[in-house]
């Protein structure tokens, strides 16, 4: 199972782009990389997942490199309603089942954003 | 749409005891996740079930904690008996089965915070 390295935490202001950096150097082939936002006292929220090249979707960017070894979340003009975790994890759809194999988790980035 | 409901928000029970957790995946999920982060540490995997089947229950810390989905709907997660170490926030996913994008999103619901005492 691919493991994930993210930076710890981040700091950032209204208005600038926030860049987050996942390492996955052992990913596997079948293997998407999916991000999530997780607030205090609530559930992971999905925000984008993507396999190879750019996904953009109305709330972020996903830049995955050709070696797919590493991903970056871009979230433009962040607001302080973004100050949250983020984590980003890396697995395989089931043939069998058509779920996920288990995620894992790892500590994620804290991203607080500033006035 | 509704989302993944997970009931009770918050227990409190004194070590010895048994507490039930219930999640009700968003209508027509197949795929069920448990998943808990207890104080301090990373988001850890529990189990996972298709429908009423446990795809993988190799998270499930020990023979203490029993999870069922009866009928493919809801499922419950029972520790019994409750130790300390089992205080954390336990989180239920779903996500739909098969391909295209749906299959590999999984949706949370807000956690069960549970005390042991």
């Amino acid at each position: 199972l691919a493991k994930t390295t993210q930076p710890i935490s981040m700091d950032s202001y209204e208005g600038q782009e926030v860049n987050i950096t996942c390492s996955h150097n052992n990913i596997a082939t079948n293997d998407y990389i999916t991000w999530y936002q997780q607030f205090p006292s609530q559930g992971p929220r999905f925000i984008i997942q993507g396999y190879k090249t750019k996904v953009t979707n109305e709330v972020a960017s996903l830049f995955i490199p050709a070696d797919r070894k590493s991903s970056t979340l871009s979230l433009p003009r962040v607001s302080l309603s973004d100050t949250a975790v983020y984590y980003c994890l890396v697995g395989a759809l089931s043939l069998i089942s058509g779920g996920y194999n288990k995620l894992i988790f790892g500590a994620g980035t804290r991203l607080a954003v500033h006035p | 749409e509704a989302g993944v409901t997970q009931f009770p928000s918050h227990s409190v029970i004194e070590k010895g005891q048994t507490v039930t957790l219930r999640c009700d995946p968003i209508s027509g999920h197949d795929n069920l996740y448990w998943y808990r982060r207890v104080m301090g540490k990373e988001i850890k995997f529990l189990l996972h079930f298709v429908k009423e089947s446990k795809q993988d229950e190799s998270g499930m810390p020990n023979n203490r904690f029993l999870a069922e989905r009866t009928g493919g709907t809801y499922s419950t997660l029972k520790v019994q008996p409750a130790e300390l170490e089992d205080s954390g926030v336990y989180f239920c996913a779903s996500s739909q089965v098969g391909g295209g994008p749906g299959a590999n999103v999984l949706t949370f619901g807000a956690g069960s915070r549970l005390t042991v005492l």
